[in-house]
């Protein structure tokens, strides 16, 4: 069992719905992530919370909202999609040591998405 | 801006072959060199680090070596195994600063 949870694992949708993905991590760090996964691409860092406040925002379209309501738990809300936003989301956290951070992150198996 | 380089296209190996996978970085400064690996259907994990020049990481028999004088990180493992299979991504980062700049991963493909 990994240590932090996604759900839904697969998720298909219009590109006038409003979906949202899931990430838990039950490993007490403080500090999560969003990542975006698109084939031939390098990970693309979405959003940052540390201490579920947001510290990072690498300019995403508004049609992507994140939510951090604790420190164990972090959403992504999808609305009005593009087909070319499908990818594999993946979810990760870190503790930082003596205030510092490690560069060690723990990802989630993360979310399919398609777009129609 | 900081960033990875990493080799085009997939690998193809038979098992027992040796493995090398090449990446460089672009970055100011002296950052942190990392190597992870994404096994089929699952999330990204760590597999070994280095912090600064000449550091070896290693683990589950791959090695790579910081080094500074040609910005590289390359991945090595001797004797590969089916299990190998996976997609390995070379990243780089910051000390105390957790926003990793990842390269494109590279597919390993393991026959028997």
């Amino acid at each position: 069992e990994t240590g932090v949870t996604q759900t839904p694992r697969h998720l298909v949708m219009g590109m006038t719905n409003k979906k949202s993905l899931k990430c838990e991590q039950h490993l007490g760090h403080n500090a999560m992530y969003w990542y975006k996964q698109s084939a031939k691409k390098p990970l693309e860092l979405m959003f940052v919370y540390s201490l579920e406040e947001r510290v990072e925002n690498n300019s995403v379209p508004s049609r992507f909202s994140p939510e951090c309501p604790n420190s164990s738990h972090l959403f992504l809300h999808l609305h009005t999609l593009q087909p070319e936003d499908s990818a594999l989301y993946l979810c990760a956290s870190s503790q930082p040591k003596r205030g510092l951070d490690t560069g060690e992150l723990f990802f989630g198996e993360g979310s399919r998405l398609t777009v129609l | 801006g900081d960033s990875v380089t990493q080799m085009e296209g997939p690998v193809t190996l038979s098992e027992e072959a040796f493995l090398t996978i090449n990446c460089t970085y672009t970055a100011t400064g002296y950052p942190s060199l990392f190597w992870y690996v994404q096994y089929p259907g699952e999330g990204l994990q760590l597999l070994l680090k280095a912090t600064k020049a000449d550091d070896k990481g290693s683990n589950k028999g791959f090695e790579a070596t910081y080094r500074k004088e040609t910005t590289s990180f390359h991945l090595e493992k001797g004797s590969v195994q089916v299990s190998d299979s996976a997609v390995y991504f070379c990243a780089l980062s910051f000390y105390g600063n957790n926003r990793l700049a990842f390269g494109k991963g590279n597919q390993v493909v393991v026959i028997p």
